[in-house]
């Protein structure tokens, strides 16, 4: 199985902020990773996909960069509404897996 | 409007079965992959496994292979999670989610189906 780990697991931040999460890879997956977007007691919902594609409807202050190995999640002037837990997720093979999380709090 | 609709919270002792639903609509239910993913209580996400409608074809993660039935009817646009006899550890957060044309990144989530196990 294909690893990813997240860092920072925590992550303290301001509105205004531009904040960055990075997600590496237990070997290369090109670009099939996507970022997901989860508040507390709600479904994940969908930022980004084939690493820096952003999802119809998601603000543009949402990007995303990287391949093979290594991927970063960038917000650039943090909302109030942003402050969530994010996920990455390889595409590149199955079984599929998930990061283990950054909670961002203010 | 797209979506998936699921099925509600259930309570369960362990040895029992259960079998979860999934409803999909404003979409051909049939030309999307459906996946399950796993989220226990304060932890993250777990992929379990993944069906295509149309002609159910399923793959599982390693991880569930083997402890859970992934399933689904076309003919009323359902995708199923069941279980034949529940433990204490079944207990989570269950989602369905659609899986984009495109890759296997999951656009459109269930809101999720609350399984606790206790005796």
């Amino acid at each position: 199985d294909i690893q990813l780990t997240q860092s920072p697991s925590f992550l303290s931040a301001s509105v205004g902020d531009r904040v960055t999460i990075t997600c590496r890879a237990s070997q290369g997956i090109s670009s099939y990773l996507a970022w997901y977007q989860q508040k507390p007691g709600k479904a994940p919902k969908l930022l980004i996909y084939a690493a820096s594609t952003l999802q119809s409807g998601v603000p543009s202050r949402f990007g995303g960069s990287g391949s093979g190995t290594e991927f970063t999640l960038t917000i650039s002037s943090l909302q109030p509404e942003d402050f969530a837990t994010y996920y990455c997720q390889q595409l590149n093979s199955y079984p599929i897996t998930f990061g283990q999380g950054t909670r961002l709090e203010i | 409007e797209v979506q998936l609709v699921q099925s509600g919270a259930e309570v369960k002792k362990p040895g029992e079965s259960l079998k979860i639903s999934c409803k999909g609509s404003g979409y051909t239910f049939t030309s999307y992959w459906i996946a399950w993913v796993c989220q226990m209580p304060g932890k993250g996400l777990e992929w379990m496994g993944i069906i295509y409608p149309g002609d159910s074809d399923t793959r599982y993660s390693p991880s569930f292979q083997g402890q859970v039935t992934i399933s689904a009817d076309k003919s009323i646009s359902t995708a199923y999670l069941q279980w034949s006899s529940l433990r204490a550890s079944d207990s989570a957060m269950y989602y369905c989610a659609r899986r984009k044309v495109t890759d296997d990144s999951l656009d459109i989530w269930g809101q999720g189906t609350e399984v606790t196990v206790f005796s």
